[in-house]
């Protein structure tokens, strides 16, 4: 089965801390995205991947940064976590143009900055 | 404008009902439409691609019409385990990137 791993289910920050957001795949997708979703605002891109070491912004990338080393790996960096960066994180990659299967999501990070 | 746009609900309907949701579009050049279940505290799933000539799946029918700019998704004798929000998905012809509607809540009541 096809997937897409985020490492951690949960996390608790504090105000000022860096965090790294890990995402790995194992479809060989060249797309990756990092979404964060909240109540009423649903799903906003972050940044996204075509291709290893390429990126690009997305929606609302202020405050956030990316790293991609290897075509299965995306990662998503918080320089300096903000109450106002507690949300649901959601990584998903997918195929150029997702070739008619669309996205597939990781499980989600919930992360709480107090 | 939002690029994606749903009604959010929240839908109750009994047990063996039939629902339909909309979700309208923007940008008149769109090529892929895809819907999605997210559970709650869980993340989206696909349930299905939407062609342009409609696809049904089981109970579930899924419509687009680009004249209206809208896709549907329409859910017959509804189960319990139907219950969940439903995301729609547009990709728009010029990148890799799917809007997402906000989703649209639907509880089915035993």
């Amino acid at each position: 089965d096809v997937k897409v791993t985020q490492s951690s289910r949960y996390l608790v920050k504090r105000t000022g801390e860096k965090v790294f957001l890990e995402c790995v795949q194992d479809m060989d997708h060249e797309n990756m995205f990092w979404y964060r979703q909240d109540p009423g605002l649903g799903l906003r891109l972050i940044y996204f991947s075509y291709d290893v070491k390429m990126k690009e912004k997305g929606d609302i990338p202020e405050g956030y940064s990316v790293s991609r080393e290897k075509k299965e790996r995306f990662s998503l960096i918080l320089e300096s976590a903000s109450t106002n960066q507690t949300s649901m994180y959601l990584c998903a990659s997918s195929l150029p143009h997702a070739r008619g299967k669309g996205y597939t999501f990781g499980s989600g990070t919930r992360l709480t900055v107090v | 404008r939002k690029e994606v746009e749903q009604d959010p609900g929240p839908f109750n309907v009994p047990e063996g009902a039939t629902v339909a949701f909309n979700c309208t579009y923007s940008n008149s050049a769109s090529q892929s439409f895809f819907w999605y279940r997210q559970d709650c505290r869980k993340e989206p799933k696909l349930l299905m691609s939407v062609y342009s000539s409609g696809n049904e799946d089981g109970r579930f029918t899924a419509q687009l019409n680009r004249a209206s700019q809208y896709i549907s998704l329409l859910i017959r004798d509804s189960k319990l385990s139907d219950s969940a929000t439903y995301l729609c998905a547009v990709n728009f012809a010029t990148g890799n990137q799917f809007y997402f509607g906000t989703g649209t809540s639907l509880t089915v009541i035993p």
